[in-house]
């Protein structure tokens, strides 16, 4: 079965630092790739996603994420993070559609805190 | 455009009492899910629709919660009787027909079950 490991379930960095949240999915095939973010009392938010093609990938809010198929990881950058990123972050990942149904996995999700 | 609907925001009960949420889609979204989120968890798909139809309820505890999406547009998710367990967050999503893979969320009901 399809998992999402995210192994920080807690990180503090400083304003105006950068900012690596780490992803590894396990599975047969490449997914797609999918990072969230939950403020507090909200839903989630998509950040970017990664379905093939560049590696790289932009998204909102100044983030991107970097796809690299031999590690099974999808790991989230920023290079200098703002107080109001502080937030819960969730890495999820689609089979195929065609095969799940677009059933999102989610990881256990890791919970950005910003040092002024 | 107007994002994923849900209410209530939050819902306080006391057990084996019933309860229901209600989510409106993104307009012409086709796709409609419930996930059911956990404290420090991420979320947990409940009930998937195409339209009208419910094509993976798998994971929907079926002894005490039902849904349904009658006209294929909002939908109702419903637990009778409710347990202490059923405390958790419950959010509706939307996709697209052509771009199914991409859920949108809405803000969530934070239920509390005393």
């Amino acid at each position: 079965a399809q998992s999402v490991t995210q192994p920080d379930i807690h990180i503090t960095v400083s304003e105006g630092a950068s900012l690596e949240l780490r992803c590894n999915y396990s599975y047969g095939a490449t997914p797609y790739l999918f990072w969230y973010v939950q403020s507090p009392g909200q839903g989630l938010q998509l950040l970017l996603k990664y379905f093939s093609g560049d590696t790289l990938v932009q998204g909102i809010k100044g983030f991107e994420a970097e796809f690299k198929r031999s590690q099974s990881s999808f790991n989230l950058r920023k290079p200098s993070v703002h107080w109001s990123d502080a937030a819960e972050y969730f890495c999820a990942v689609v089979l195929s559609a065609k095969s799940s149904g677009d059933k999102l996995t989610f990881g256990t999700g890791t919970r950005l805190a910003v040092r002024p | 455009e107007a994002g994923v609907v849900q209410s209530p925001r939050y819902k306080i009960i006391e057990k084996k009492q019933p309860v229901a949420f209600w989510c409106n889609p993104i307009s012409g979204h086709n796709t409609l899910y419930w996930y059911r989120q956990n404290l420090g968890q991420g979320p947990e798909l409940l009930i998937r629709y195409e339209n009208e139809e419910a094509v993976d309820d798998s994971q929907l505890p079926k002894d005490r919660f039902s849904a349904e999406r009658l006209k294929g547009v909002d939908s109702t998710l419903k637990i009778q009787p409710a347990e202490l367990g059923d405390s958790a967050v419950y959010l509706c999503a939307s996709s697209h027909r052509t771009v199914q893979e991409t859920q949108y969320f809405g803000p969530g009901t934070r239920l509390l079950v005393l």
